[in-house]
């Protein structure tokens, strides 16, 4: 089936630094999408993506869509405390479907 | 505006027990997915409703069932449960049947574990 690769699996970082993770697929995808999922929440949807070449911030994220249109980048500058938590990627499995399939996460930790 | 809500929030069965989860989508939100989130498998998707009927049904078992009410709520019923259904299960609602991504929000999720 369908299939998002993401890495890193987990990322452990100093307070202040910037932060890059990306999502690859075999497929082409027309959306891209990173959500962030915090402890005891559902994910929260951070950034869209819906154009190949793409670049898209929110505050110190910014995410980016392929050009090949499998793949996409987040980046966050500037990290704080507060951006624990879980990091996915997702796509829509089809149109006219609330079906996202999700990659595995990235888990970000940030240190003091 | 209140988000989307799920009860319970915990839940402890025993194998072969069955469970029911509920979820109460956002005011005005007409379509409900539900996914299943566990450390090996991810976030997957499980089913959709839209307007009482489902639309869609993702690769699980025939133990998962759904429906949706009139008003838009929504339940899950696992039957004969077992150790791998543990899980943290989330809906998420939008308006209309037409995807958008920012028009859905997920709820916190029902926290299930079978012992």
């Amino acid at each position: 089936g369908q299939q998002l690769n993401q890495s890193p699996q987990s990322m452990f970082i100093q307070e202040g630094e910037d932060v890059s993770m990306n999502c690859t697929s075999s497929s082409i995808f027309n959306t891209w999408l990173w959500y962030k999922q915090e402890p005891g929440e559902g994910p929260v949807l951070l950034i869209a993506l819906y154009k190949a070449g793409e670049l898209t911030s929110n505050g110190r994220l910014t995410a980016q869509f392929g050009i090949t249109r499998k793949d996409s980048f987040l980046n966050i500058s500037a990290s704080i405390p507060s951006d624990v938590g879980i990091y996915f990627c997702a796509v829509p499995g089809s149109s006219n479907t609330g079906k996202l399939i999700f990659g595995q996460g990235t888990t970000l930790q940030v240190k003091p | 505006k209140a988000g989307v809500t799920q009860t319970p929030r915990y839940l402890i069965k025993t194998r072969g027990q069955q469970v029911t989860l509920s979820c109460s989508p956002i005011s005005g939100h007409r379509s409900v997915s539900w996914y299943q989130q566990t450390p090996g498998q991810g976030l997957q998707f499980l089913f959709e409703y839209f307007s009482e009927t489902q639309r869609n049904k993702g690769n699980f078992p025939g133990r998962f069932s759904g429906r949706q009410f009139s008003n838009s709520r929504s339940e899950m019923n696992v039957s004969t449960l077992e150790l791998g259904d543990s899980a943290l299960y989330l809906c998420a609602s939008r308006p209309r049947l037409v995807y958008t991504a920012d028009t859905q929000y997920f709820g916190p999720g029902t926290r299930l574990t079978v012992l």
